[in-house]
């Protein structure tokens, strides 16, 4: 049974920061690692994803994944207000996938 | 215009009762989930479909029976309603079940309260 976990919690940032969020996972066979983005009241929506061990970045957002750690990660530079929402990562293993309960992050103005 | 319709938005039931949650997906994908999202809880996987059949049930009452009458809908029907059932509900879909590419869109929810 994959056990995905995010850390931290919460987080707030001043605009204009760098926001790092957490995710490990218990799977080693997990092929694929997302991030989704939820915005109060609305729908998860994807991020990003990422496959195979290093970086990937896609304009202010960058992905980190090491696979022998079972861990990964989402960076995000130059904070701004619009990116306040709940961060899911979420892992796909055995053709579904296993989200992470989230970190709420709020940016500052 | 919106591409995965799910009603009703809001639902609020007694114990005991059933409802339907209808989905409706205009993506051309194949593939259809419904997930769960309660507080303090993470979004949960519930069933799967690709091509209208089931691929995966992850949850284990049979009180909660996924239905799909075309390739583009999948509803889940719950009976004998319970007040742990309160969440909000969520139908996804993706071009497949597999693969890198398959992002999963996940419609704007139906937020169920049982009384």
């Amino acid at each position: 049974q994959q056990n995905v976990q995010q850390s931290p919690e919460s987080l707030i940032v001043p605009e204009g920061a760098r926001t790092s969020l957490n995710c490990t996972f218990s799977d080693s066979a997990s092929q694929y690692f997302w991030w989704y983005r939820q915005h109060s009241g609305k729908a998860p929506k994807a991020l990003m994803s990422i496959f195979s061990n290093g970086e990937k970045e896609e304009g202010r957002f960058t992905i980190h994944l090491n696979k022998a750690s079972l861990h990964f990660s989402l960076h995000i530079r130059d904070s701004q207000p619009s990116d306040s929402a709940l961060y899911l990562c979420a892992v796909f293993a055995g053709n579904k996938l296993t989200f992470g309960i989230g970190t709420r992050v709020l940016v500052r103005p | 215009d919106p591409k995965i319709i799910q009603k009703p938005k809001y639902l609020v039931a007694v114990t005991g009762s059933e409802k339907i949650l209808i989905c409706e997906q205009y993506l051309g994908h194949n593939a259809m989930y419904w997930y769960r999202q309660s507080a303090k809880k993470p979004l949960e996987f519930m069933f799967s479909y690709s091509y209208q059949k089931l691929m995966d049930n992850q949850t284990a009452s049979s009180r909660f029976q996924p239905q799909s009458s075309k390739k583009n809908h999948l509803d889940l029907q719950i009976t004998a309603l319970k007040p742990d059932d309160s969440a909000t509900y969520f139908c996804a879909s993706s071009q497949d079940t597999g693969g890198q590419w398959d992002t999963q869109y996940f419609g704007p929810g139906t937020r169920l309260l049982v009384l």
